[in-house]
């Protein structure tokens, strides 16, 4: 419906798995982002790319690691997660990185981490 | 850091009722956005509003700027049992886009 899809919609693991998930794009934007969506909570900027270059990291922990392959594919690596990291996880893209563009979100990710 | 502080926090209404959030910035913002989130859904965008006193209206959604660019409001009237959701304005801060915490808003039919 949006344009930006999101693998997969829901995930349990365990503290000391590794997993990953997965956004696409096809709306031809050249901005990706990451966002947490906690329970009760902002949504949470965590990574931006701009033309495949991060551009932001919201000290965000370095148990969450982005991957940006191409202009269309945006990747969270997570390892050694801890429980209060379950949320849901949405992928957004935009024209461009920059004031006046809108973000498309994907449906996200619901991590549970047990 | 920046925020955007969003009242109120919860509202539950009759249907056929009006229904407003308002958005508050101590900075003055370049434009603000709006998005709605339905339940179990994800951020869906509404409408950017850019210049000072601006209002703009989408059918029974009217959202306005204020004067000094720091506040926005979105009010629905007579809403719907389709308006449920949470409702998030969002503001720039350089490049950042800082969401508020949003209105749930719940119709009772």
């Amino acid at each position: 419906e949006t344009g930006v899809t999101q693998t997969p919609r829901h995930l349990v693991m365990g503290m000391t798995n590794k997993k990953s998930l997965k956004c696409e794009q096809h709306l031809g934007h050249n901005a990706m982002y990451w966002y947490k969506q906690s329970a009760k909570k902002p949504l949470e900027l965590m990574f931006v790319y701009s033309l495949e270059e991060r551009v932001e990291n919201n000290s965000v922990p370095s148990r969450f690691s982005p991957e940006c392959p191409n202009s269309s594919h945006l990747f969270l690596h997570l390892h050694t997660l801890q429980p209060e990291d379950s949320a849901l996880y949405l992928c957004a893209s935009s024209q461009r990185w920059g004031p006046y563009y809108e973000q498309y979100f994907g449906p996200g990710t619901r991590l549970t981490v047990t | 850091g920046q925020q955007v502080m969003q009242i109120p926090q919860y509202q539950h209404v009759q249907e056929g009722e009006d229904f407003t959030t308002y958005c508050n910035s101590s900075t003055t913002l370049s434009n603000i956005q709006w998005y709605k989130q339905r339940p179990g859904g994800h951020p869906v965008f509404l409408i950017q509003l850019v210049k000072s006193g601006e209002v703009k209206k989408q059918k029974r959604l009217t959202f306005q700027f204020g004067e000094a660019k720091k506040n926005s409001s979105l009010h629905i009237t007579a809403t719907q049992t389709t308006d449920v959701g949470t409702y998030f304005c969002a503001a720039q801060y350089g490049n950042k886009l800082v969401f508020g915490a949003g209105t749930i808003l719940r119709v009772k039919s």
